[in-house]
């Protein structure tokens, strides 16, 4: 089984600041390509993928959030966080049977 | 646009089977490359993978639960369906049936979840 840890659990940012997150899993999601997802999940609503491939937005996500990493170790970085970016973030590797980190919560200072 | 829409009873006893329907529409379960999941959310575990259905009728389970549990489809309706057998506390969670497009690959569509209580 691959562990998925995330750091930090929480993290407030002020609107427009940049905010960072990572994801570490015990085992490389790396074969050719990173085997790792973005989610992000508002209060009340499903999971909605963000970035796949470590890197690649979905359609329609702003170009506000970005991706990077490889092997064990990813990072999330939303530029300029907006009121709407408030949500639990999770990440996904998808290399071996699916696992999910805990989670980082983003709020607003 | 796909939705996937979860249903079944939102109580379920110690010991008994929980049992989820997932209705698609917009996509056909049967479509080329689609894998059909059913993913749990814990209120302190978070989220946890408990199997899929592959667009050819074949399903594959977290090893963790494999024991107990069983999904299926019905390819008349568009459905796919889980059983969980001998349900404890530790089942309670919100269930959703989600969908992606490669055995490996992450969940691009996601019901909007069921909560499932177990609890005499």
């Amino acid at each position: 089984e691959i562990v998925v840890t995330q750091t930090p659990d929480s993290l407030a940012v002020s609107l427009g600041e940049r905010a960072t997150m990572h994801c570490k899993t015990n085992r490389s999601v790396s074969s050719r390509k990173e085997f790792l997802a973005w989610y992000q999940q508002r209060r009340g609503q499903p999971p909605k993928v963000l970035l796949y491939w470590s890197s690649t937005r979905d359609s329609g996500v702003p170009d506000r959030f970005s991706g990077s990493g490889s092997g064990t170790d990813f990072t999330l970085t939303i530029n300029s966080v907006q009121a709407e970016d408030v949500a639990t973030y999770y990440c996904h590797q998808y290399y071996s049977i699916a696992s999910f980190g805990q989670g980082t919560k983003l709020e607003i200072k | 646009q796909v939705h996937l829409q979860e249903s079944g009873p939102g109580l379920v006893k110690p010991s008994q089977t929980l049992s989820l329907s997932c209705t698609v529409s917009g996509d056909s379960i049967t479509r080329d490359s689609t894998y059909w999941s059913w993913i749990r959310q814990h209120p302190v575990k978070g989220l946890e993978w408990i199997g899929l259905i592959s667009y050819k009728g074949n399903p594959r389970y977290n090893p963790s639960l494999e024991s107990r549990v069983t999904i299926s489809e019905d390819t008349s309706k568009n459905q796919f369906s889980l059983r969980l057998n001998y349900v404890t506390a530790a089942d309670t969670a919100v269930y959703f049936c989600v969908r992606a497009m490669a055995a490996s690959g992450w969940f691009d569509a996601w019901g909007p979840g069921t909560r499932v209580t177990v609890s005499s």
